[in-house]
């Protein structure tokens, strides 16, 4: 079964805070996906990898940046947390086939609090 | 530009009962592919089912069906014999070559006992 591990189920941070989230795969895929989820707006992309050290914005970059040095690591880094950066982050992994995405396979979400 | 509309913000379905849960998209590419995802309230998204634009047949999955119409621009997933595990809410999502997926905002499903 594939299994993606996101670090932490729910974080509360402070404004201005640097605010780190891992995103763990262990089914060998090359891609790699940051989404936050908001009510009404479904999931919207942040960033996604598609090889080590690798990254594509995608429609939300603003305010992020991520990390990608090892292939099944995957990670969002917000770097002056605010309050509108309260949201559930979902990361998903699949395989490369050279066109489009295959199934996304996603973890469990976490749901960071800016205050 | 792609879109995903789900029209349908929340559903009830009596329990054993089939539910059609409404998607529809819209792409200039010839090229595609949809797929549904279940949220539970645990949060985690998780793969139901897939349709690629070639595919001349509906894609199943056991108590899942898609009932593509490409004309229409339609992928509505249907949900036969209810459970009370069905409840939840479902996102249809577009894929192009762009190696990405487009999410609609949701359809919350609600079987009732």
């Amino acid at each position: 079964d594939v299994k993606v591990t996101q670090s932490s189920r729910y974080l509360v941070k402070r404004t201005g805070e640097k605010v780190f989230l891992e995103c763990v795969q262990d089914m060998d895929h090359e891609n790699m996906f940051w989404y936050r989820q908001d009510p009404g707006l479904g999931l919207r992309l942040i960033y996604f990898s598609y090889d080590v050290k690798m990254k594509e914005k995608g429609d939300i970059p603003e305010g992020y940046s991520v990390s990608r040095e090892k292939k099944e690591r995957f990670s969002l880094i917000l770097e002056s947390a605010s309050t509108n950066q309260t949201s559930m982050y979902l990361c998903a992994s699949s395989f490369y086939r050279g066109w489009g995405t295959d199934t996304q396979y996603f973890g469990p979400g976490t749901r960071l609090t800016v205050l | 530009a792609q879109k995903i509309t789900q029209t349908q913000p929340g559903m009830f379905v009596q329990e054993k009962e089939a539910v059609t849960l409404d998607c529809t998209y819209d792409t200039s590419d010839q090229s595609y592919g949809l797929f549904w995802y279940k949220q539970p309230s645990s949060g985690e998204m998780i793969f139901l089912i897939y349709q690629g634009s070639y595919d001349e047949q509906n894609a199943t999955e056991g108590r899942y069906s898609l009932n593509f119409q490409k004309a229409r621009k339609s992928a509505n997933l249907v949900i036969s014999a209810s459970q009370l595990g069905d409840s939840a809410m479902y996102f249809c999502a577009l894929e192009t070559g762009a190696n990405n997926l487009f999410f609609g905002t949701g359809t919350r499903l609600t079987v009732i006992p």
